[in-house]
């Protein structure tokens, strides 16, 4: 069984252009999150959706973050404009949701704003 | 409160010693606390986790060991080996939200 498949792997723009990031999660996972993980770090969670529906995006920056699930499947993730201090690791993660709350990561993309 | 302090930041253990890691929490709505292991270029992936029901678990080599009145939780890895060298990094979670500890990074000596 695949496993959460997040592209591109590598990504390097120039501050303020645009970037966005897509996530496919595991087949029949009703919960997706992003999370925002910096060097050394933890990750941090961007937001996290049930099915279709954020259902917290507490700490999404919303001035220039938005993030969907259309059909509550994949995800795409979008920074209009980028900051340098954007620069990081976003992650996405999946899990059957509910009770069950064993979330399975993704490898990354790794954001570089030059 | 939502914090989760993990300790120490990086960890040298000569192979077959025990690596511990440990874990404070502040949110007493917590009810799943997992373990992840980070290697470089790739993202976490779940090693064991518990529920606060019970006060230890053991799979293989990796024990948690929990303590709910003074909200702290601890990783040992006994035997430790060269490949279990990555970042580790404790959790709390409560509804689903998955709050990170800081990570600590072990190095096994061969």
């Amino acid at each position: 069984e695949a496993g959460v498949v997040q592209s591109p792997r590598y990504k390097i723009i120039e501050k303020k252009q645009p970037v966005a990031f897509w996530c496919n999660p595991i087949s029949g996972h009703n919960t997706l999150y992003w999370y925002l993980q910096n060097l050394g770090q933890g990750p941090e969670l961007l937001i996290r959706y049930e099915n279709e529906e954020a259902v917290d995006d507490s700490q999404l920056p919303k001035d220039r973050f938005s993030a969907e699930r259309l059909k509550g499947v994949d995800s795409t993730l979008k920074i209009q404009p980028a900051e340098l201090g954007d620069s990081a690791v976003y992650l996405c993660a999946s899990s059957f949701g509910g009770t069950n709350t064993e979330a399975f990561f993704g490898q990354g993309t790794r954001l570089t704003v030059v | 409160q939502q914090q989760v302090k993990q300790s120490p930041q990086s960890l040298i253990v000569q192979k077959g010693g025990i690596s511990i890691i440990n874990c404070a929490y502040e949110n007493t709505a917590f009810d799943y606390f997992p373990w992840y292991q980070q290697f470089p270029g790739k993202g976490p992936a779940l090693l064991i986790a518990i529920r606060p029901d019970v006060s230890e678990k053991k799979e293989g080599r990796f024990t948690i060991s929990f303590n709910k009145s003074a909200k702290q939780f601890s990783l040992h890895i006994m035997d430790s080996q060269p490949g279990d060298s990555a970042t580790y990094f404790c959790a709390g979670s409560n509804t689903g939200k998955l709050i990170f500890g800081q990570g600590t990074t072990l190095q096994v000596k061969p």
